[in-house]
């Protein structure tokens, strides 16, 4: 069965500061991996996709993340932090037989510090 | 474009009580998929309709139905409502086919069992 584990439920950054968001996946598939943010009293946003192509991939808001196969990982990061970035971000997991339906982790609530 | 909307944007029932929320997909879509979300949580699936059929299921009882019409918009139902029935519940909509699609979120609706 496919599971997502998000390490840490509260990141804090000051602004400017690299944000890393941990994820690790489990899947007996090559899985597709995406990332959500969700503000408060909102729905979720899709960040970025990892669909097989390249391993690295760029989304929204400055955000990238880099699928790598051999840690069963899919960590967010960004350069610099902003403070419109704080957010509670989501890991998601699906695979072909699943029929696109997600998998999320628990969540990871990114504060950012002026 | 109107991304997804859903209906009502906040809900309060009593135990015991049936519950119908409402969603409208993305234009263009054609596949729904509801979500739960408890607080502090991860969203988790409940079931995915395209072509007015129930494609997939999650690990939820039976008083939770739905319903897909011609147009794609899409209903939940809960029936004889527990306390623990209290969470957000998320639709979002997709472009069916096999490959998983990235899945874009209405803002929910928060319901809340007294």
């Amino acid at each position: 069965a496919q599971s997502v584990t998000q390490l840490g439920s509260h990141v804090s950054v000051s602004e400017g500061a690299l944000v890393l968001l941990r994820c690790n996946y489990s899947s007996s598939v090559p899985p597709y991996l995406f990332w959500y943010v969700q503000y408060p009293n909102q729905g979720l946003q899709l960040l970025l996709k990892y669909t097989s192509a390249a391993t690295l991939v760029k989304g929204i808001n400055g955000f990238e993340a880099e699928f790598k196969k051999s840690e069963t990982s899919f960590h967010l990061t960004k350069p610099s932090a902003h403070m419109s970035d704080a957010a509670e971000y989501f890991c998601a997991v699906s695979d072909l037989g699943s029929q696109g339906n997600l998998i999320f982790g628990k969540g990871t609530k990114l504060s950012v510090k002026p | 474009d109107a991304g997804v909307t859903q209906s009502p944007t906040h809900l309060i029932k009593t135990r015991g009580q049936q519950v119908t929320l409402r969603c409208s997909p993305k234009s263009g879509h054609d596949t729904v998929s509801w979500y739960q979300q408890a607080l502090g949580q991860g969203p988790q699936f409940i079931f995915q309709y395209y072509e007015e059929e129930e494609r997939q299921r999650g690990n939820f009882p039976d008083r939770f139905s739905g319903h897909q019409f011609p147009n794609y918009s899409s209903e939940l139902n809960v029936n004889a409502l527990l306390l623990g029935d209290s969470a957000l519940y998320l639709c979002a909509s997709s472009l069916g086919g096999g490959a998983p699609r990235p899945q874009h979120f209405g803002d929910g609706t928060r319901l809340s069992i007294l």
